[in-house]
C-alpha cells in the first residue's frame, strides 16, 4: 500500500553542523505534511508543517523542503545542537474520506556528537 | 493548559487481563486519536473520534475498543490482553482531522503484556 518512508534510519552529525533528514512519500493525493520530533520516553512534538502548494517553509533553525515531482520531503536543521538528538518522523495527510488521517513514516534517529 | 494527559505511564498485564488507558485533553479539540508505537517503528492509528459520541476504526483496531462520552476524554479499552499488544500507546488531539491542523500528543503509556 502507499506509505511514508525514510531513507536513513540513523544520522550522526557533529554539533554545530547542519542536519538533513529525508522522507519519501508515495501518495500523490497527500497535500499536507508534518515533521515531528520524539525524544526518548516522550510523545511526538510538532516541529514544522508544509502544505502541498508550497515547496519550502522555514521556522526557527528548521526548514522543510517539499519536492512533489519526486515525492520527497526533507527537514533541515541548522547549527545542530545536542538537544536536537531525537527520532524525527515525517507524516502525511492522505486526504482520504476517513477523517483525513495522518500516516507516519518509520522515523530517523538523529545523534549529535559534542 | 496541561494539553494531552495520559494515565497510567506504565503497566504490566498478564495475558487475558483487561485494562483501560485514559486520555484527557483540555484544549477543547474535537478530534482525538489513539496510536500504538512498536519499538523502532512509526505510529499506527488504532481508533479516532471526530467528536463526542462518534468513533471510528483506524489502521489496527483489532483487540481494542474506545468510547467518547465527552469532548475531553477518549479512553482506550483492551479486553483480552495479548503479547502482541505490548507497545507504547499515544493519545493525540487536534482541532480538525489533521488536514493543516497538527495533532498534539500525550506522553504515552508503556504497556507490557506477559
Amino acid at each position: 500500500g502507499e506509505s511514508v518512508g525514510l531513507h536513513l534510519p540513523t544520522l550522526s552529525v557533529q554539533e554545530g553542523d547542519n542536519s538533513i533528514i529525508n522522507c519519501a512519500y508515495s501518495n500523490s493525493a497527500s497535500d499536507y505534511f508534518i515533521w515531528y520530533k520524539q525524544e526518548s520516553g516522550k510523545g511526538p512534538q510538532f516541529i514544522i508543517d508544509i502544505r502541498s502548494n508550497m515547496d519550502k517553509r522555514q521556522g526557527q533553525r528548521v526548514t522543510v523542503l517539499l519536492n512533489k515531482t519526486v515525492k520527497h520531503l526533507s527537514l533541515q536543521i541548522a547549527a545542530t545542537q545536542p538537544g536536537d538528538s531525537a527520532v524525527y518522523f515525517c507524516a502525511e495527510n492522505t486526504g482520504s474520506n476517513a477523517g483525513n488521517m495522518l500516516t507516519f513514516g518509520g522515523g530517523t534517529r538523529l545523534m549529535v556528537k559534542p | 493548559n496541561a494539553g494531552v494527559t495520559q494515565t497510567p505511564k506504565f503497566r504490566i498485564l498478564k495475558i487475558g487481563q483487561s485494562m483501560t488507558l485514559q486520555c484527557t485533553q483540555d484544549m477543547n479539540h474535537n478530534y482525538m486519536y489513539w496510536y500504538r508505537q512498536d519499538p523502532g517503528m512509526g505510529l499506527k492509528l488504532i481508533y479516532y473520534s471526530v467528536g463526542a459520541g462518534i468513533t471510528d476504526k483506524g489502521e489496527v483496531p483489532n483487540g481494542y475498543n474506545v468510547s467518547r462520552s465527552t469532548t475531553e476524554d477518549f479512553p482506550l479499552r483492551l479486553e483480552l490482553a495479548a503479547p502482541s499488544q505490548t507497545s507504547v500507546y499515544f493519545c493525540a488531539s487536534s482541532w480538525t482531522s489533521g488536514r493543516e491542523e497538527t495533532q498534539y500528543f500525550g506522553p504515552g503509556t508503556r504497556l507490557l503484556v506477559l
